[in-house]
């Protein structure tokens, strides 16, 4: 169990729609990553947040946005959904983004676009 | 863009043998390699980490080699279980600024431990 809590687990909705994906990072943790796993283009770095504040972009849509809590948890939201957003959508904790430790994974939530 | 690339996509080994699994990364900046074990319908589980100022780094059962030279890792795991079927994915952090954190991955490696 690596302490970080992903719900739900599984998503099934239709195109056009929005959904929220939550995240609770591991106890001690401040800062937050998404990741996007599917066949084609594998594990893909979506954003991250730190303390609260956006620190990095990666390849992120403009349909899709992020936030993190005071409390520390954080929340990815897809709207205008497409087929081809079906994937799997990680989220990560570590300490602190300026050092170099590893990030720690949840289980995943899948989503599935119909 | 920068990318990490792996060589074998899948690898089968019987039980009791050493895995050696690699990955090619061409991002010469990076400073810090990461490997992970991802079992299905979980997330990648962290394994061991090298910093770019080590060429070695042992764990339980696992050794993780870094030659900066020719930008390639590899992960050896001795006498792999049947436990140890998963996919492996190598991970660069990026280096420096807001790189920090953005990890980039490899395709991954399929890994079957054959009893």
């Amino acid at each position: 169990d690596s302490g970080v809590t992903q719900t739900p687990k599984h998503l099934i909705t239709a195109t056009g729609q929005r959904v929220t994906l939550r995240c609770s990072p591991r106890s001690g943790d401040l800062s937050v990553y998404w990741y996007q796993q599917s066949l084609d283009q594998g594990l893909q770095f979506l954003i991250q947040y730190y303390n609260g504040e956006e620190r990095a972009k990666g390849n992120i849509l403009e349909r899709f946005s992020a936030q993190q809590f005071p409390d520390l948890h954080s929340e990815l939201n897809l709207s205008s959904l497409e087929l081809g957003d079906s994937a799997l959508y990680f989220c990560a904790s570590s300490g602190t983004p300026n050092s170099n430790q590893p990030q720690h994974f949840g289980d995943g939530t899948r989503l599935s676009i119909l | 863009g920068e990318s990490v690339g792996l060589h074998l996509p899948t690898l089968s080994v019987q039980e009791g043998d050493n895995s050696i699994i690699n990955c090619a990364y061409s991002n010469s900046a990076s400073d810090y390699f990461i490997w992970y074990k991802q079992e299905s319908g979980k997330g990648p589980q962290f394994i061991i980490d090298i910093r770019s100022n080590m060429d070695k780094r042992q764990g339980q059962r696992v050794t993780v080699l870094l030659n900066k030279t020719v930008k390639h890792l590899s992960l050896q795991i001795a006498a792999t279980q049947p436990g140890d079927s998963a996919v492996y994915f190598c991970a660069e952090n990026g280096a420096g600024g807001t790189s920090y954190g953005k990890l980039t991955f490899g395709q991954g490696t399929i890994l079957t431990v054959h009893p």
